[in-house]
């Protein structure tokens, strides 16, 4: 497809199992970001990926997190031992160029909306 | 924590009403301001930028201004109809998207 894929669009788990969120990028896509949003809130960043590198993982909540893209494109966001609070929809973005170039906009997927029970 | 506010958390117009949706920031070092409007079970579809140099955008019936010296945004939509029934985003851009807890509009036919 055109867009930015995410997979499953929905996950449920019970506490404490583990659980990989996928998402696929716009094809060239050097810039990928994942972003965590509560119900009722806006988004909020977990980390960011320029091509396989992870330069920014400052807004992962905890070392349950934890994210990689091994070949520079598809990346998988694992959480661990989830908890409840961890229940939010994970979205996936991707650019084309380098994060913080003036306008390059950052595509968004649809989401993965992750129910803990 | 939030760096970025946007007031009010909802707000429901009867259709043709024009909306005005604030966003305020602390950090006066933006580079820029983008507002998002996002479905709901959908992405962001991003609506307008407005560099840090800008003052305002236009698209059609939005209009997005920014003053930096008051750490203000304001997106307006002229004429609003049913299917501008969303929330709306605003985030400051950076090496990442800091976004504010959106508005929530509902236009009622």
């Amino acid at each position: 497809g055109a867009g930015v894929s995410q997979s499953p669009r929905y996950k449920v788990a019970k506490r404490g199992q583990d659980v990989a969120l996928r998402c696929d990028p716009i094809s060239g896509h050097v810039s990928l970001f994942w972003y965590q949003q509560a119900l009722g809130q806006g988004p909020e960043f977990l980390t960011y990926f320029q091509n396989e590198a992870q330069l920014d993982k400052s807004g992962l909540p905890s070392d349950r997190f934890f994210a990689e893209r091994p070949e520079g494109s598809v990346s998988t966001l694992k959480i661990q031992r989830t908890q409840q609070e961890d229940s939010a929809v994970y979205l996936c973005a991707s650019s084309f160029k380098k994060a913080g170039r003036v306008n390059q906009p950052q595509h968004f997927g649809d989401g993965t909306r992750l129910s803990i029970l | 924590k939030q760096e970025v506010t946007q007031i009010p958390a909802a707000l429901s117009v009867p259709e043709g009403e024009n909306l005005v949706l604030n966003c305020s920031f602390t950090d006066s070092a933006i580079y820029n301001l983008q507002w998002f409007r996002q479905d709901p079970g959908k992405g962001l579809t991003s609506l307008l930028l407005i560099q840090s140099s800008q003052r305002e955008q236009t698209s059609g019936r939005l209009n997005a201004s920014l003053d930096k010296s008051s750490g203000r945004s304001t997106l307006y939509i002229a004429a609003s109809q049913p299917g501008d029934s969303a929330t709306y985003l605003c985030a400051r851009r950076g090496n990442k998207l800091t976004f504010g807890g959106g508005t929530r509009v509902l236009v009622k036919p």
